[in-house]
């Protein structure tokens, strides 16, 4: 199957402080997400990227796809950033998402 | 427009004993998804239905695992008897389509304890 690694696994920053995630993905890919799931254990998607560079707010996500990785960006960081962020790949001709380790990102004030 | 609604949030039970969860998914999406998420890791799937049809269901247990949606709208997620190992949370998803194009959105899941 398809293996997606995440890096780096912890992260703690200081609030304000920028950062970048990054997410290699070992096959071709139709469909690339990134998701935060927050202390209390809800899953958000942030962003639908299977390629190209999209921006909402502070965060920013871009995904090259021929060399099979994508970032997510984050600027300006604060405590409500915290979290585990989450990339997840549909491999082409599969149904279903499959998700990365993810990266758990603490932001301290 | 609503959320994708779970219930119950939290559930400790003994193992060999069974449980059932429940997912309505947002009005519209054709495509339901559980997750079984143990601490520490991704979210792996169990089962992905589209309409009341089963799509994949290949990582799910079937021999103490079973999920239905018979109208093709909410759905039950039931584990009979209940392992220590499946101590978890299972997250319920929907999304409009599936395929490439599609963009999950998740319940708030439920946690379950296995004594």
């Amino acid at each position: 199957g398809i293996q997606v690694e995440q890096s780096p696994p912890d992260l703690i920053l200081q609030e304000g402080a920028n950062s970048t995630l990054r997410c290699n993905f070992s096959d071709s890919v139709n469909n690339l997400q990134w998701f935060h799931q927050n202390p209390w254990g809800q899953l958000i998607n942030l962003f639908y990227i299977p390629s190209g560079t999209k921006q909402n707010g502070r965060l920013s996500a871009t995904t090259v796809a021929t060399e099979r990785y994508s970032l997510l960006y984050i600027s300006s960081s604060q405590t409500t950033d915290s979290g585990v962020y989450f990339c997840a790949v549909l491999k082409a001709g599969a149904n279903n998402l499959f998700f990365g380790t993810g990266t758990r990102l603490t932001v301290i004030p | 427009e609503a959320g994708v609604a779970q219930s119950p949030r939290y559930k400790i039970i003994e193992k060999r004993q069974s449980v059932a969860f429940w997912c309505n998914p947002i009005s519209g999406h054709a495509t339901l998804y559980w997750y079984q998420q143990i601490l520490g890791q991704g979210p792996k799937l169990l089962i992905q239905f589209q309409n009341n049809g089963v799509v994949d269901d290949s990582q799910l247990p079937k021999d103490r695992f079973s999920a239905e949606r018979l109208k093709g709208v909410d759905s039950t997620l039931k584990i009979q008897p209940a392992k220590l190992e499946d101590s978890a949370v299972y997250l319920c998803a929907s999304s409009r389509q599936q395929g490439d194009a599609n963009v999950l959105t998740f319940g708030a899941g439920s946690r379950l304890t296995v004594l």
